[in-house]
């Protein structure tokens, strides 16, 4: 993930359409993605993660994707509700990273609409 | 199950006070960090530990020092605060495996604010 400077890139929804929350990472060796949600006022929450052996893994309503290829991350949430209004960041690391050291992208605010 | 814990939530200090900011884990994770969150700047590493009496520098250590005595505590300390550690501050912790990487968990935070 890229750092924006102050303003974070914000994707509006409408409710009970599907989100798509984009990340571009920078490591070839990373092989270890995760997905966080943060809230106002909160700690980063885990979502979802993926290993570099899968292409695709879902969760409940969340489906994140893995282009190793081209270095690119998607975390897809299905139906948005309004408890989906967040920022989300994504997070590299590789194996064996000391001490499984996270690099983390600069997030992108979530904003659903009713 | 509490998760990470941090104490306090909340501290003012005024510049060159020292403070100590405290995170507990009831999970069992081995390795352990503290991290500073900063408007536009993301979350940045500034000392982890990967078990009981080890620590090591992050991206940001300077004017930070951590100890970890017990395996569920992390302790931060700031020894003399400076107004550019102003920040809300994350503690988080994660397993380790010989099977691969784990997620970290996080708590909700310790908003600093030096004057």
């Amino acid at each position: 993930g890229e750092s924006v400077g102050l303003h974070l890139p914000t994707l509006s929804v409408q409710e009970g359409d599907n989100s798509i929350i984009n990340c571009a990472y920078s490591n070839s060796a990373s092989d270890y993605f995760i997905w966080y949600k943060q809230e106002s006022g909160k700690g980063p929450q885990f979502i979802i993660d993926i290993r570099s052996n899968m292409d695709k893994r879902q969760g409940q309503r969340v489906t994140v994707l893995l282009n190793k290829t081209v270095k690119h991350l998607s975390l897809q949430i299905a139906a948005t509700q309004p408890g989906d209004s967040a920022v989300y960041f994504c997070a590299e690391t590789y194996t064996p990273a000391a001490g499984n050291k996270l690099t983390f992208g600069g997030g992108t605010r979530v904003l659903v609409k009713p | 199950n509490a998760g990470v814990t941090q104490t306090p939530k909340f501290r003012v200090l005024k510049t060159g006070q020292s403070m100590t900011l405290l995170c507990a884990q009831d999970m069992n994770h081995e390795y352990m960090y503290w991290y500073r969150q900063d408007p536009g700047m993301g979350l940045r590493l500034i000392h982890y530990s990967v078990g009981e009496g080890t620590t090591a520098k992050g991206e940001v250590p300077d004017g930070y020092n951590v100890s970890r005595l017990k395996k569920q505590n992390f302790l931060l300390g700031l020894e003399s605060a400076a107004p550019s550690q102003t920040s809300v501050y994350f503690c988080a912790s994660s397993y380790y495996t010989g099977a691969g990487n784990q997620p970290q968990h996080f708590g909700d935070g310790t908003r600093l604010s030096i004057l």
